[in-house]
């Protein structure tokens, strides 16, 4: 079967980085995205990977390995705001999304 | 960007009436939507990929007379939650993606959710 496996939750200090990983075994792999989720509200995206390698954007970076099925989210400078669930997600052969539990950030000031 | 509305945000229903979801992408077509549903403290599952001109393809599981989806047009897609009952109290969303980009994301653009409370 497909799985995706995040932490379900993870605590972190307002101006530390936190690292949110997410592991992955899907049929195919066509891309895989993070997604945040304020309570409450839809997800929005935050970022896309489909090579190996780190992608940065702003405060946020995200890396994937496909050979290890690895990725993980990258938060830096974290701020109160950043408190919220962060989704992984993988778009599999059949480019369907196959989604995470999300994992839910808790920043502490 | 690509935006995508949804209404109502919430609705409070009686057990047995129907409840009439709206999905709308505002600045691009949709040839397809997606239903998406969470439970508290839970991630999202897909319902129905919703086609424009065609029937809506259901999940495993999900009953397509329960849920009726309709995609009359190309930036519309309705979702319909007949004789409801509380077990189908949930946050509904959909989602669509307008076509792709150079990074070839296809990137999924949410609408804000509809929470159904059946009493």
């Amino acid at each position: 079967g497909q799985n995706i496996d995040q932490p379900t939750e993870m605590t972190a200090t307002e101006g530390a980085i936190v690292q949110i990983n997410c592991t992955y075994q899907t049929s195919g792999f066509n891309g895989l995205f993070w997604y945040q989720q304020h309570a409450g509200e839809a997800p929005t995206f935050l970022s896309y990977n489909v090579l190996d390698g780190l992608e940065e954007k702003g405060r946020f970076s995200s890396f994937l390995s496909r050979s290890k099925g690895y990725s993980y989210l990258l938060l830096k400078e974290l701020q109160m705001k950043d408190s919220a669930s962060y989704l992984c997600a993988v778009r599999d052969s059949n480019y369907q999304l196959i989604w995470g539990a999300g994992t839910k950030l808790i920043i502490k000031p | 960007g690509a935006v995508v509305s949804q209404h109502p945000s919430w609705v409070i229903c009686k057990s047995g009436t129907s409840v009439k979801i709206e999905c709308r992408s505002l600045d691009f077509q949709a040839t397809t939507m997606f239903w998406y549903r969470q439970f508290p403290k839970q991630s999202l599952m897909l319902m129905a990929t919703s086609n424009e001109g065609s029937k809506a393809t259901y999940e495993q599981g999900v009953e397509k007379d329960k849920f009726l989806i309709n995609h009359a047009s190309l930036t519309l897609s309705t979702l319909t939650v007949t004789s409801a009952h509380p077990e189908d109290s949930s946050f509904y969303i959909c989602s669509a993606s307008n076509g792709g980009s150079s990074s070839g994301a296809n990137v999924l653009t949410f609408g804000a959710g509809s929470r159904l409370t059946v009493l």
